[in-house]
């Protein structure tokens, strides 16, 4: 079976930061990598496909990076409304999360 | 507007059955996989089953495999989920999710989510 890892798990920054999380497939993936944003009480919202795509009404500050076994999400610009935490998913399996903080 | 409304959740008792619905609205519901994806209050995700369009193809996670079932009605717009054999770490907000087309089971579309509780 795939493993997702994730880093950070948390993180705070202040708003206009740029702000990086990581995924880590234990094994190739290919471009097969998807990202979510939830937010407290809320059902996950897809944010990333395949790996770059930037899913219809994400904002443009998001965009994702990375093959293989090595991806990146990142915000460009932290917004207050960007508070939440972050999962990567393959198929059937998400990573453990990233949460973002202000 | 794209919309799942998922049903059938509540307090069970280990050992228990339950049956999830989820109907499905907005999109032409016969021409997408559908998944259903678990959430431990407080911790994190986990895909649990999904199904192709036509109902031809069914695929579980190694921890329900045997004890869930996946189906859907496309006369009905729904997707269901029957769960036997309850045990305590099947507690979980379950969702039922749309996969986007053309990519490898990207979730673009989610329900609320209905709570099951396993415990006695």
């Amino acid at each position: 079976d795939i493993q997702m890892t994730q880093s950070p798990s948390s993180l705070s920054a202040s708003v206009g930061d740029r702000v990086t999380i990581t995924c880590q497939a234990s094994q190739d993936i290919s471009k097969y990598l998807n990202w979510y944003q939830q937010k407290p009480g809320k059902a996950p919202k897809l944010l990333i496909y395949d790996a770059s795509n930037l899913e219809k009404g994400v904002p443009s500050r998001f965009s994702g990076s990375g093959s293989g076994t090595h991806f990146t999400l990142t915000i460009i610009s932290l917004q207050p409304e960007d508070i939440g935490t972050y999962y990567c998913q393959q198929y059937s399996t998400f990573g453990p999360g990233t949460k973002v903080e202000i | 507007e794209v919309q799942m409304v998922e049903s059938g959740g509540g307090l069970v008792q280990p050992g228990g059955s339950l049956r999830l619905s989820c109907a499905a609205s907005g999109f032409t519901f016969s021409t997408y996989w559908m998944s259903w994806v678990r959430q431990t209050p407080g911790k994190g995700l986990e895909w649990v089953a999904n199904i192709k369009e036509d109902g031809s193809d069914k695929n579980y996670v190694d921890s329900v495999k045997g004890r869930f079932t996946i189906s859907r009605d496309n006369t009905k717009n729904s997707v269901y989920l029957q769960m036997n054999s309850l045990r305590a770490d099947d507690t979980a907000v379950y969702h039922c999710a749309r996969e986007k087309l053309f990519t490898a089971s990207a979730l673009d579309s989610w329900g609320r989510g209905t709570l099951v509780t396993v415990s006695s």
